[in-house]
């Protein structure tokens, strides 16, 4: 099946520092990518849609200046928490699609200190 | 509103019962539903979708319009089938994306 690829898997940050994670198709291209949030023992929240070569389409409540979102080719979108603080901890997973099945990556582990 | 419930956050069940995990939706356009499972310390997988109509690891599901439902059943659950199942729907309005219900975890009892 098709892959996705996240990167880091886990990252500690201090508060008031910006962290990157990026989100790769191995295998196929997505124009379209979704970044979940994921709250521990708690369901996927959509965060965004980051389209290909366009801006990211942000769900209600999510602040876009928050969580930057960059879909630079169409194998990579990364996500970047901006000054980030310890509310922002949580599991960032994302996803792509292709042939209308959604295929997730690993996940991404974020504490912030 | 769109929206996804699953109403039960953990349902034990013995091995060898029937199992169904229940699901039900809010959304006004023509629905496309999926179930993924989440296996301990793997990533979401795809389980099945209304669309396919097929059957994956003994499991179906049966979208119900009336009822506005897609419950998931087994008809005799197996210890591997415990994990973290989401119901999911996609929404295609001017947007295209798919939101998750808050899942149930299914913990099959020997």
């Amino acid at each position: 099946g098709a892959v996705v690829s996240q990167h880091p898997s886990w990252v500690i940050c201090k508060s008031g520092t910006s962290v990157k994670i990026e989100c790769r198709s191995l295998d196929f291209q997505a124009t379209t990518m979704f970044w979940y949030r994921q709250f521990p023992k708690q369901s996927l929240m959509l965060m965004a849609t980051s389209n290909e070569g366009s801006k990211a389409t942000y769900e209600q409540g999510v602040e876009k200046d928050k969580f930057l979102i960059n879909h630079a080719s169409l194998t990579l979108s990364t996500l970047t928490v901006t000054s980030a603080h310890p509310e922002d901890s949580s599991f960032y997973i994302c996803s792509a699609r292709r042939a209308g099945e959604l295929f997730f990556g690993e996940g991404s582990r974020l504490t912030v200190l | 509103a769109q929206r996804v419930t699953q109403p039960e956050k953990l349902l034990s069940v013995f091995k060898g019962a029937p199992v169904e995990l229940k699901c039900n939706y809010s959304y006004s356009g023509s629905p496309e539903l999926f179930w993924y499972v989440q296996y301990s310390r793997q990533r979401l997988q795809l389980l099945l979708r209304h669309i396919s109509r097929e059957s994956i690891k003994g499991f179906t599901a049966d979208l119900n319009k009336g009822e506005t439902s897609f419950h998931l059943k087994k008809p005799f659950a197996q210890e591997e089938d415990s994990a973290m199942y989401y119901c999911a729907l996609r929404i295609m309005n001017r947007d295209d994306k798919i939101i998750f219900g808050k899942g149930t975890r299914l913990h099959i009892l020997p």
